[in-house]
């Protein structure tokens, strides 16, 4: 079975600084991928970061970063220098590989994160 | 090129009437997937397509609801007999095959259709 939980219902940052989202994970998949979405009012999930759990290096895509903790099985989101675009609903997902095919996501319920002026 | 699209973006019905929902996938994936996003929850899972079958149903929440997928493209979600329970955001999401690559092949989402049961 798998399980993605995010502990912050809500969250808020002032522009130009820096928020951590949080999530825990469990998984029976042996291959597996954790992922971040954005979801911002128009509702389009947006993938922000994706990182194969069997690299130990976190994944960085510009101003977003991971802290991959694979034996705790934590997987947090890191936002630098914070825009008022990033204001949105995060959701931490985690989906399995295998050669027969991928398997769904599975989500946490989601962060909404405000960034104030 | 065009990207996942849903239709409509938005359903009012009332309780007790048949609705069907619409995912058109990007052309070339044949794998699609549906979502349900309701109020205070992420997205659950509801099945999952490999060209026009369905190998994981699992996600269903009850006899009321089916899918189909003609032609390995446009799928259709049906509702029956909705409930006001059923009112949530239905998300569909198509990626490449994912069969035999032993690798993950990303999902891109549509836009969602808000139904709402009166």
């Amino acid at each position: 079975a798998q399980t993605v939980t995010q502990s912050q219902p809500e969250m808020s940052v002032q522009e130009a600084e820096t928020v951590t989202l949080s999530c825990t994970y469990d998984t029976s998949e042996n291959n597996y991928y954790l992922f971040w979405y954005k979801q911002p009012p128009s509702r389009q999930m947006i993938l922000v970061i994706r990182q194969e759990a069997y690299k130990q290096q976190n994944a960085t895509e510009n101003r977003f970063s991971v802290n991959f903790q694979k034996a705790a099985k934590s997987f947090s989101l890191k936002i630098s220098d914070s825009q008022l675009g990033d204001t949105a609903m995060y959701f931490c997902s985690e989906a399995g590989y295998r050669n027969s095919g991928n398997t769904p996501l599975v989500f946490g319920k989601g962060t909404r994160l405000s960034v104030i002026a | 090129g065009a990207g996942v699209s849903q239709s409509p973006s938005n359903k009012v019905t009332e309780k007790g009437k048949d609705v069907e929902l619409r995912c058109d996938p990007i052309s070339g994936h044949t794998a699609l997937y549906w979502y349900r996003q309701s109020l205070g929850q992420g997205l659950e899972f509801l099945i999952y397509f490999q060209g026009n079958s369905a190998p994981d149903k699992s996600g269903l929440p009850s006899d009321r609801f089916s899918a189909e997928r003609t032609g390995g493209s446009v799928s259709t979600l049906t509702i029956q007999r909705t409930q006001q329970e059923d009112s949530a955001v239905y998300l569909c999401a198509s990626s490449l095959a994912g069969t035999g690559s032993f690798s993950y092949n990303e999902q891109f989402f549509g836009p969602g259709t808000r139904l709402t049961v009166l």
